[in-house]
């Protein structure tokens, strides 16, 4: 099973918006609302940052948004800050219990 | 407050069974409310899903895996674990433990553990 597609990488300034994608197909993000997001700092673990296609979980800053059109979904992060600089995974269920993970995105704060 | 710490041999011969458990504090497995997951990382790599188990003993695992994997719980001690046979060095990775709170939807991890399989 392939992974969900995701852009190698984007960049941003503080205080700008970006939007990273996550492709997939009518069998996981198209056909379910359960697309989740993640935040990875080098060496840390992931940090859920939404969930359900669009919610937050508490204490996730608001600047952080989720949607999804068709087999995409996306993860808009607004206010860009220094400290937003991480990669970024986006996830999804995909039937029979399973779950697949996209490939990651290396978000750069320039 | 949830807590989950992975254990386990670091390093694993080549063709043997990859073992390690999840010890879960500031909750139980025994709850219905969640199911308990594994996710491994590849060194410079994304994040794959292995498999989860829920309180009744259910499991589910990644077709890729199928076949090589086994998910277990142990509620006497609030344990959960991974064995993975047949390793190569494609199963090197840092193994990550969960908590899921809905589908595809992990809230708690813990902070992983990198195990290297080598001849």
């Amino acid at each position: 099973q392939s992974a969900l597609t995701q852009p190698a990488s984007v960049s941003g300034s503080p205080g700008q918006s970006i939007t990273i994608s996550c492709s997939g197909t009518s069998s996981d993000v198209g056909g379910y609302d359960y697309v989740s997001w993640y935040q990875q700092h080098p060496g840390k673990a992931p940090k859920l940052m939404i969930y359900d296609v669009s919610t937050r979980p508490s204490g996730v800053s608001y600047r952080f948004s989720g949607s999804k059109s068709g087999n995409t979904a996306s993860l808009t992060i607004s206010g860009l800050q220094t400290e937003d600089e991480a990669d970024y995974y986006c996830s999804s269920y995909r039937g029979s219990h399973t779950v697949i993970f996209g490939g990651g995105t290396k978000l750069t704060v320039l | 407050h949830l807590q989950l710490q992975e254990s386990g041999p670091g390093l694993v011969k080549t063709s043997e069974t990859l073992s390690l458990t999840c010890t879960v504090s500031g909750g139980s497995i025994s709850s219905s409310d969640y199911f308990w997951v594994w996710i491994r990382q590849p060194p410079g790599k994304g994040l794959e899903w292995i498999g989860n188990v829920y309180y009744t003993g259910n499991t589910y695992y990644n077709p890729s895996l199928k076949g090589r994997v086994t998910i277990s719980g142990d509620s006497s001690k609030n344990q959960f674990s991974l064995k993975l046979t047949s390793v190569t060095a494609a199963d090197t990775a840092v193994y990550y433990c969960g908590r899921d709170t809905s589908l595809a939807t992990t809230d708690s991890w813990g902070q992983g553990t990198l195990v290297t399989v080598s001849s």
